[in-house]
């Protein structure tokens, strides 16, 4: 089955800075790549979504970039501020699969 | 719309009993989803249904079972409740629709087994 890894666990900037999360996948047939949000207390929120015909996809201050050759991806987040701090998972799925796997998640702190 | 939500929000087991969690959408949604998340282990999918009367088998489906009786709601069950099984549960539903994959989560239920 799909086993996707997640690193950093924890990563700590400064407001204003930006911050990098990259996961990689096993599952060459995977073609969908969300990234979910989880606040304290809170389940998890969808942020951003890449589908594998496309290499990079932007929200405002979130982008993510998908490389298939090398399967992984990873979730940018520009100018980031207090409120960007929480775990941020990302995850997999495979052609015809309704299950998502996800990765053990990064938890972001953004100091002020 | 209150989308997905699980009861209850805490709930402390004694090993051997059993419970209960009810998820609720009212989105209309056909597919609905059990995970587990446990530290440093991300969310793991227990079981999900892609309609209702149906269920399928996640990635670790032992010592629960499910029940999918009405669209809105999915039940997990857990007959005879272990230590290993202290966790938080977290609900999720989604679309079946080419153009859309958000899962939509609920807002989890923190189960500890004594």
């Amino acid at each position: 089955g799909e086993n996707v890894e997640q690193h950093p666990s924890t990563l700590s900037v400064q407001e204003g800075d930006s911050a990098v999360i990259k996961c990689t996948y096993s599952d060459s047939a995977s073609n969908y790549f969300p990234w979910y949000k989880q606040e304290l207390g809170k389940g998890p929120q969808l942020i951003i979504d890449i589908r594998s015909n496309v290499g990079e996809k932007k929200d405002q201050r979130i982008a993510v970039t998908l490389n298939k050759t090398a399967k992984h991806f990873s979730l940018h987040i520009t100018e980031t501020q207090p409120e960007d701090s929480a775990v941020y998972f990302c995850a997999a799925r495979g052609t015809g699969r309704r299950a998502l796997t996800f990765g053990s998640g990064t938890r972001l702190q953004v100091q002020p | 719309n209150a989308g997905v939500t699980q009861t209850p929000k805490f709930r402390v087991l004694k090993t051997g009993q059993s419970m209960t969690l009810l998820c609720a959408q009212d989105m209309n949604h056909e597919y609905m989803y059990w995970y587990r998340q446990d530290p440093g282990m991300g969310l793991r999918l227990i079981h999900y249904s892609v309609g209702e009367g149906t269920t399928a088998k996640g990635e670790v489906p032992d010592g629960y079972n499910v029940s999918r009786l009405k669209k809105q709601n999915f039940l997990l069950g857990l007959e005879s409740a272990a230590p290993s099984q202290t966790s938080v549960y977290f609900c999720a539903s989604s679309y079946e629709s080419a153009s859309t994959d958000t899962q939509y989560f609920g807002p989890g239920t923190r189960l500890t087994v004594l």
